[in-house]
């Protein structure tokens, strides 16, 4: 268990509605992912981040934005949801293992996001 | 680009059948390897990983093996349970750019029936 929390764990929202989705970890590490999960595609990264203040985009992050002021928390939004954005959102660490110099990431319980 | 491919799915076993899914991938650079669990309403749970070629990971019965020379990561296991019934996704990890990038398989849904 990396200690990842993520809130709400669902949520149902109407079309153009600004949405928010936060993640949370308790274990100070370096590197945090937002990805979403749909049949047929499996994960797909949004956006990630190195560190305070720190974000990349990943290969789907039109329509998404992401804040990290605090190690702990990594926030998602949607500025204005589309019924496309309807999906589940998975959130994850990065750790990294000195003996084996390899990542691991473990994943947070997911937010089921509905967009009507 | 990195990909993985897995077979589709779903799978349906009877309990303590054999199990075997496939996974396959590409990469230009030497990845690790996993293999993810996910139980109906839950994230994905790390079930096994590789570093190597050659490296054997094994958790809970499950077991995999790094074969660069075929590019696969095949998940096994003995005698399968009503419990394992879940979605099993491979995926190869790799540093690209300095941070962990990972490419996930589509997902295959396993169903174990008593």
């Amino acid at each position: 268990d990396a200690g990842i929390t993520q809130s709400p764990r669902h949520k149902v929202t109407e079309t153009g509605t600004p949405v928010t989705l936060r993640c949370h970890q308790t274990e100070n590490h370096r590197y945090m992912y937002w990805y979403r999960q749909d049949p047929g595609h499996g994960l797909r990264l949004i956006h990630y981040s190195y560190g305070v203040k720190d974000t990349d985009k990943g290969e789907v992050s039109d329509g998404y934005s992401v804040s990290r002021s605090k190690t702990e928390d990594f926030l998602l939004t949607l500025e204005s949801a589309t019924s496309s954005q309807t999906s589940v959102y998975f959130c994850a660490i990065s750790e990294f293992r000195e003996e084996t110099r390899t990542d691991t990431q473990y994943f947070g319980p997911g937010t089921r996001l509905t967009v009507l | 680009g990195d990909s993985v491919t897995q077979m589709e799915g779903p799978v349906t076993l009877s309990e303590e059948a054999f199990l075997t899914i496939n996974c396959t991938y590409t990469a230009t650079g030497y990845p690790s390897l996993f293999w993810y669990v996910q139980y109906p309403g839950e994230g994905l749970q790390l079930l096994l990983k590789a570093t190597k070629a050659d490296d054997k990971g094994s958790n809970k019965g499950f077991e995999a093996t790094y074969r660069k020379e075929t590019t696969s990561f095949h998940l096994e296991k003995g005698s399968v349970q009503v419990s394992d019934s879940a979605v099993y996704f491979c995926a190869l990890s790799d540093r690209s750019g300095g941070y962990q990038k990972v490419t996930f398989g589509t997902g295959t849904k396993l169903q174990v029936i008593p």
